[in-house]
C-alpha cells in the first residue's frame, strides 16, 4: 500500500524565512503526490500536485515542491514565509494513480509563523 | 468558498444513536468523497461515489454507510455511535472519477461530538 510520512507535526519559522515542510512517500509504483493546505475552520485546499512531467512543481501562494525519486521525497518549500501561511499542511498520495480512489493523507504539519 | 456545502456544521448526540451528514457537491462535480479527521488517526478516507455509484472504499466501518442521490448530493449515515466516532467529517467533490485527474474540493466539515 502507498503511504506518506510527514516529518514534524509542528514547524515554526520567522516571517520572511524559508519554509520547508518534509514529506516522504512509500510506493512500489510511480506515485501521484499532492500537497493540501487547511486553514483554521476550513476544509482542505489543493496547493500543488506532482504530474511526472517536471520534478519541480509550482503551486499557489508561492509554494513549490520537488520530487526526488532517489530520496522518495516530495518536500514543500516557500522562499519567504508570510503570516497568512500559518495553517495545517498535508501531503497526500493517490493509491491507484488514475482510477477511482481516495487520497491517502499524511498526519499533517502545523506551520507556525513567528512575527 | 469551495462550493461544497456540508450540513449540519455541528452535531452533538449520544452513544448508540444514529445521525445523517449531508453534502452538496460543487456544481458539475460527479464525484463525492467522505473523510474522517481525528487527532489520533489524522485524515482517513472513508468512501467515494461517482455519479451515483460506489467507486472506492477506504477505512469505513460497517456501522457507517453512504449513498449518492440522482441530484448528486450525498449522505453519510453513522449508526450505533461510539465515543470514538467523535471527529470532523469532511466531504469533498471533484469533476472526474480520479482524484489525480481533477482536484478535490473540500467542504468545511461537520463536527460530530458523541457523548
Amino acid at each position: 500500500a502507498q503511504s506518506v510520512t510527514q516529518l514534524g507535526s509542528h514547524v515554526s519559522v520567522s516571517e520572511g524565512a524559508l519554509v520547508l515542510l518534509r514529506c516522504n512517500y512509500s510506493s512500489s509504483v510511480p506515485p501521484y503526490l499532492f500537497w493540501y493546505v487547511q486553514y483554521p475552520n476550513q476544509g482542505l485546499q489543493l496547493l500543488l500536485k506532482y504530474t511526472s512531467a517536471a520534478t519541480l512543481v509550482k503551486g499557489i501562494n508561492g509554494f513549490e515542491a520537488e520530487f526526488k525519486k532517489s530520496e522518495t521525497s516530495f518536500h514543500l518549500t516557500k522562499p519567504s514565509a508570510h503570516m497568512s501561511d500559518a495553517a495545517e499542511y498535508f501531503c497526500a498520495v493517490s493509491p491507484s494513480g488514475g482510477g477511482a480512489d481516495g487520497l491517502t493523507f499524511g498526519k499533517g504539519t502545523h506551520l507556525i509563523i513567528q512575527p | 468558498d469551495s462550493g461544497v456545502t456540508q450540513t449540519p456544521k455541528h452535531l452533538i448526540t449520544a452513544t448508540g444513536q444514529r445521525v445523517t451528514l449531508r453534502c452538496s457537491p460543487r456544481s458539475g462535480d460527479l464525484s463525492v468523497y467522505w473523510y474522517q479527521q481525528s487527532l489520533d488517526q489524522g485524515l482517513q478516507f472513508l468512501i467515494q461515489y461517482y455519479n451515483g455509484e460506489e467507486r472506492a472504499k477506504g477505512n469505513i466501518l460497517e456501522r457507517f454507510s453512504a449513498q449518492q442521490f440522482p441530484d448528486l448530493h450525498s449522505e453519510l449515515n453513522l449508526s450505533s455511535l461510539e465515543l470514538g466516532d467523535s471527529a470532523l467529517y469532511f466531504c469533498a467533490s471533484s469533476a472526474r472519477e480520479s482524484s489525480y485527474n481533477s482536484p478535490l474540493h473540500f467542504g468545511n466539515g461537520t463536527r460530530l461530538t458523541v457523548t
